[in-house]
């Protein structure tokens, strides 16, 4: 079964630091772009962060860029998002997303994990 | 880059047709043939509905129909049925730079 599997969310005081980590399985996760993707609470998809299959390119919304990074381990089927000086606009259920093989949109979804920043 | 517009709510009955619309600009909805739509039921993950403005991934009924003009996109749900009530956003490529946009979203209520 193809899926992704996130986790690494929690609690976390303004300014703190967290990883996500998002397991793939049932497909050759080497072959994929990856993406995060985030939800605010009761608020729409919000697009975070993209690399490319070999993780050579690195993408970043305007609203991250500097504070998170965005990466991957081909050998563990896993990919990552380090997230730095954290604010409270960051609290959301962060998605990791597979890009279809052939087509620009995002065909597998994990069931997201919740990141809450709060003192 | 701006949020694509969708309206916050459409309603309908079962069996009726209901468009949702996906307003962009220049810059994504309407310089790429690549916008798709997703269907987020209540604390679940999103799933892909359409691709490629108006192609069907394998499982999703055909009720299901996607197109374009210009710059706004358009979902049309065909015989509205309850397990439809759900959130809908579409999304549009818009470019290396950022590579994704996605709608405000739009609420569809089954009568």
């Amino acid at each position: 079964e193809v899926q992704l599997v996130e986790s690494g969310g929690g609690l976390v005081q303004p300014g703190g630091s967290l990883r996500l980590s998002c397991a793939a399985s049932g497909f050759t996760f080497s072959s994929y772009a990856m993406y995060w993707v985030r939800q605010a609470p009761g608020k729409g998809l919000e697009y975070v962060s993209a690399i490319s299959s070999n993780g050579g390119s690195t993408y970043y919304a305007n609203s991250v860029k500097g504070r998170f990074t965005i990466s991957r381990d081909n050998s563990k089927n896993t990919l990552y998002l380090q997230m730095g000086s954290l604010r409270a606009e960051d609290m959301a259920v962060y998605y990791c997303a597979r890009v279809h093989a052939t087509a620009d949109a995002f065909d597998i979804w994990g069931q997201g994990t919740m990141v809450t920043v709060s003192s | 880059q701006s949020a694509l517009t969708q309206p916050a709510s459409v309603s309908g009955s079962p069996g009726q047709s209901i468009t949702i619309s996906c307003t962009g600009t220049s810059s994504d909805v309407g310089s790429y043939n690549l916008v798709s739509w997703y269907q987020q039921h209540p604390g679940k993950a999103p799933k892909l509905m359409i691709y490629e403005v108006s192609k069907r991934p394998s499982g999703v009924s055909n009720r299901f129909s996607g197109s374009k003009s210009g710059n706004t996109a358009s979902l049309t749900i065909s015989g509205l049925q309850a397990e439809d009530e759900a959130d809908y956003y579409c999304c549009s490529y818009a470019g290396s730079s950022t590579p994704y946009v996605f709608g405000t979203g739009t609420k569809v209520t089954v009568l």
